[in-house]
């Protein structure tokens, strides 16, 4: 059974990166036919996509943050990781990785990480 | 503001049953299939229904989903106090190109 793991600084300050890493245990990120997501929650708020890395390098981002953010996946490590740049407070969220899963015909997120809260905040 | 739009919130009583809506547009809840995620108190979401009615392994039947057009459903049948939760509607849009979510329905269990 796939379980994943975020890890990574709790506070970051305003107009640094924020990066995070998933740890994925139970199976490998080096399969093309997943899709290795991040999803945030500012506190209080809904889910918000933030982008996913598939096929062994492609990416595909929010429009919203796309000048900012950054997938990579390491196979040697089975992580995957996020990098956001230029944060500031609204960027203060409980952040997901998750699994994109599905045949053609439909996707969805499952297993989800338990979430890692980042504040943003001198 | 989020493309797709749910009820803050909704309530019930044990046994009861309860639907959430999830109004989106052609582009997005019309054109793709709809997946459900409920998310207990101070944890992670879980994925609760995908492509508009699948219920994955170990989900209850109490929980069923739909679509129609541009709308989808939730429905909980024999609402149980363990169903209070936040559930979230979440598609691909066409036109953003990327996944939406829908804002939210906080469900009570009175």
């Amino acid at each position: 059974q796939v379980q994943l793991q975020e890890s990574g600084p709790g506070l970051v300050k305003p107009s640094e990166t924020l990066s995070l890493t998933c740890t994925v245990s139970g199976g490998s990120v080096d399969i093309g036919s997943y899709y290795w997501s991040w999803i945030r929650q500012p506190p209080g708020k809904g889910l918000e996509w933030i982008g996913y890395m598939y096929n062994s390098g492609s990416t595909k981002y929010n429009p919203s943050l796309k000048s900012r953010v950054t997938i990579s996946v390491d196979t040697s490590k089975n992580q995957f990781s996020l990098k956001l740049n230029s944060v500031n407070a609204a960027d203060t969220a409980v952040y997901y990785c998750a699994r994109r899963v599905g045949g053609s015909s439909y996707k969805y997120f499952d297993p989800w990480g338990q979430g890692t809260l980042v504040t943003v905040s001198s | 503001q989020s493309v797709l739009t749910q009820p803050p919130s909704a309530s019930g009583t044990p046994g009861q049953r309860v639907t959430i809506s999830c109004s989106g547009s052609s582009s997005n809840i019309e054109s793709n299939p709809v997946n459900w995620y409920q998310q207990l108190p101070g944890a992670a979401p879980k994925l609760l229904i995908y492509g508009n009615n699948q219920r994955p392994s170990g989900v209850p039947d109490r929980f069923s989903g739909s679509k129609s057009g541009t709308s989808a459903s939730l429905a909980i049948s024999g609402l149980q106090s363990e169903d209070e939760a936040d559930y979230y509607c979440a598609t691909w849009d066409d036109s953003l190109n990327g996944v939406v979510f829908g804002g939210g329905t906080k469900l009570t269990v009175l």
